[in-house]
């Protein structure tokens, strides 16, 4: 499975679009890009997945670019709860294990 | 509610002792997957299970031990051989191995001195 580089930490005001990005350079073709979110001491929490076309769900949108090398997780409008750390993970569909690669993601500090 | 359940939440045990960590899903789902994470780290996979009666060992399998006697129980036992036990244990369920989504149960807090 390809590695993924994400930023430390990002802050983002209450009311505001969270845009939370991620590379994946090493991506192969039939590679999904997976969000999922850890609340403080929680289990983490599936958000959305993509393989090339843009995504939308009740919770997030995915952006990944043409090349596929890298992508962005919007929250549209971040509130408090938002407050986790997000993790960008690249798998390929099925596979012997159906593993999820977690590495340490990006802490995503919503201010009031 | 459907969901996964893991009990207890925070568990304490003396070094030396086997200690054996509950994981039940009534989502009716086929995999079953053990987690370990420590502080500031992503998760690392212990052991999976696609089916009753399976199951395989992950990246850091040493020193656990794992059963799936029924499809909605994945109990996990940290042994006495595992070397660095303390850490923040979580149980996850999908469909099946070709589920995108994994579900994850709200975890236990292992503590061994």
């Amino acid at each position: 499975d390809a590695k993924t580089t994400q930023p430390t930490s990002m802050d983002c005001a209450e009311g505001r679009a969270a845009n939370l990005p991620c590379n994946h350079s090493t991506i192969s073709g039939n590679e999904y890009v997976y969000w999922y979110r850890q609340i403080h001491s929680q289990g983490p929490q599936y958000i959305i997945h993509g393989l090339k076309n843009n995504e939308t769900n009740e919770m997030a949108s995915l952006i990944i670019t043409e090349d596929r090398k890298s992508s962005t997780l919007i929250l549209p409008h971040a509130t408090l709860r938002d407050t986790a750390v997000y993790y960008c993970i690249v798998r390929a569909y099925g596979g012997a294990t159906n593993k999820l690669i977690f590495g340490t993601g990006t802490l995503l500090a919503v201010q009031p | 509610d459907g969901g996964i359940t893991q009990s207890p939440k925070y568990l304490f045990r003396k070094e030396g002792q086997n200690v054996t960590l509950s994981c039940e899903q009534n989502l009716n789902h086929d995999a079953m997957y053990w987690y370990r994470q420590d502080p500031g780290q992503g998760l690392r996979l212990i052991y999976y299970s696609q089916i009753v009666n399976d199951f395989q060992k992950g990246d850091i399998a040493e020193g656990y031990s794992v059963s799936r006697e029924k499809k909605e129980s994945f109990p996990l036992t940290v042994t006495s051989a595992q070397k660095n036990p303390t850490a923040f244990y979580l149980c996850a369920s999908s469909i099946g191995k070709e589920s995108y989504e994994q579900y994850f149960g709200p975890g236990t807090r292992l503590t061994v001195t």
